[in-house]
């Protein structure tokens, strides 16, 4: 079973515009959500994260919203730079557990 | 340069063969993890250790896997008579557990295998 969701394969966005990246989860004890990002030939690094018991959770051009109720979270990108073209992989865990990744989806920035 | 660094980069290997791979993690780091990643897909859990003790393998894991890491600092994960379905990127992480495991792991770049 799939805890974390990305239903979105791949998106396009155009430079200086806003980036909406996806993730739905099933499991309601996750404490953490992260995003990590990756280029090709580098493994995934770590982006931004937000806890359980808040919705958002801001950090220069990226900021992650919650809804716990929808188990849904987001990540905005303003404005996006064709440098953010890469996999984003939305992740969860608990305070004592392993990290799930999603499948990831990938983000071009078009000039 | 005081990242998670693997060895091998790449390693190719016919059917049958044994491999293993290395990972030294972040010094300071407590807890390694690997996963493998195959095309299109997120990094999927295989095990992780809590300094030297082995704490969740995952159940989806062939008994052909092993991994260890025998003083709590490196690890090495062996797969036996490679298949080829076991082509795949197989990237270690390392985090440090202050006793709240946050989620932020820092990964090496990745062994990638090619089973022919």
């Amino acid at each position: 079973d799939q805890q974390v969701k990305q239903n979105s394969p791949s998106l396009s966005v155009q430079e200086g515009r806003i980036s909406i990246l996806n993730c739905d989860y099933t499991n309601s004890m996750f404490d953490y959500f992260l995003w990590y990002k990756k280029y090709p030939a580098e493994g995934p690094t770590f982006l931004i994260s937000i806890s359980s018991i808040k919705d958002k959770n801001e950090d220069g051009r990226f900021t992650v919203f919650l809804n716990k109720s929808a188990k849904h979270l987001s990540l905005h990108i303003v404005p996006s730079q064709p440098g953010d073209s890469a996999v984003y992989f939305c992740a969860a865990s608990t305070s004592y557990d392993k990290v799930i990744f999603g499948p990831g989806t990938s983000l071009s920035v078009i000039p | 340069d005081t990242g998670v660094s693997q060895d091998p980069r790449h390693k190719i290997t016919k059917r049958g063969q044994n491999v293993t791979f290395r990972c030294d993690p972040i010094s300071e780091h407590n807890r390694l993890y690997w996963y493998r990643q195959t095309l299109g897909q997120g990094p999927e859990f295989l095990t992780y250790f809590q300094n030297e003790a082995q704490l969740e393998k995952s159940r989806l894991l062939s008994d052909r896997f092993s991994a260890e890491r025998p003083k709590g600092s490196f690890s090495t994960l062996e797969i036996q008579r490679t298949e080829q379905g076991d082509s795949a990127m197989y990237l270690c992480a390392s985090s440090l557990d202050s006793g709240t495991n946050t989620g932020e792991l820092f990964f090496g770049e990745g062994s990638r295998l090619t089973v022919l």
